[in-house]
């Protein structure tokens, strides 16, 4: 596609349940960004991806999140044993080059119950 | 670390008219880049102009402008002219230069001001 595209858009799951939500940035963008934005709240870094490797997670709040982009062009972000707190809209961005304009998705938001 | 500011949760602007968002950052970098993203209501944020502290002129994309103060470490946008699509969420944003590969262009955004353009 010619965005960056992210599923699901909305996704509502139980507090204790486990979360994927996928990320497919522009063909051929090596960096990959993973956002978390809270309610009336700015995006806050979670993880830089360049190529496969996660070159910068201290974004991560905690062991329960973890991130993959194992061919160096979809990325699934992980969430184990959701918590109410977790309820945010994940935001993704991709850019040709780690010195590139950031080009960001429409998000996946996220309720936990 | 880096914080960005902005004071100013709501502003709102007649169509037509100049209105002027607010952004504060502090860092101890001497270059760094700064930018202005609006987020409309389909959550996807869209450039709208950035600037580089090292060059003194303020950046100019149509009818938005900035105004950077790099001593005061202020960074403001103007929108001329409002218009109806400009309503939006605004956020300012803080990168710092490029130091390596190993830390990517990670943005750090102010909390954003929710600009409304009544007709």
């Amino acid at each position: 596609g010619a965005g960056v595209s992210q599923t699901p858009s909305n996704k509502v799951t139980e507090k204790g349940k486990y979360v994927e939500l996928r990320c497919d940035p522009i063909s051929g963008h090596t960096a990959l960004y993973w956002y978390r934005q809270s309610l009336g709240q700015g995006p806050e870094f979670l993880i830089y991806f360049q190529g496969t490797g996660a070159a910068d997670d201290s974004g991560l709040p905690n062991d329960r999140f973890f991130a993959v982009r194992p061919e160096g062009s979809v990325s699934t972000l992980k969430i184990q044993r959701t918590e109410r707190g977790d309820s945010a809209v994940y935001l993704c961005a991709s850019s040709l080059e780690w010195t590139g304009e950031l080009f960001f998705g429409e998000g996946s938001r996220l309720t936990v119950l | 670390a880096q914080t960005v500011t902005q004071s100013q949760p709501e502003m709102s602007v007649q169509e037509a008219e100049t209105v002027t968002l607010s952004c504060t950052y502090d860092t101890s970098e001497s270059d760094y880049y700064l930018f202005w993203y609006k987020q409309p209501p389909s959550r996807q944020m869209i450039l709208v102009i950035r600037q580089e502290a090292y060059k003194q002129q303020n950046a100019t994309e149509n009818r938005f402008s900035v105004n950077f103060q790099k001593a005061a470490k202020s960074f403001s946008l103007k929108i001329s002219d409002s218009q109806l699509g400009d309503a939006a969420m605004y956020f300012c944003a803080y990168r710092r230069a490029f130091g390596k590969e190993t830390s990517g262009s990670r943005l750090t955004f102010g909390e954003g001001t929710q600009l409304t353009v009544n007709p």
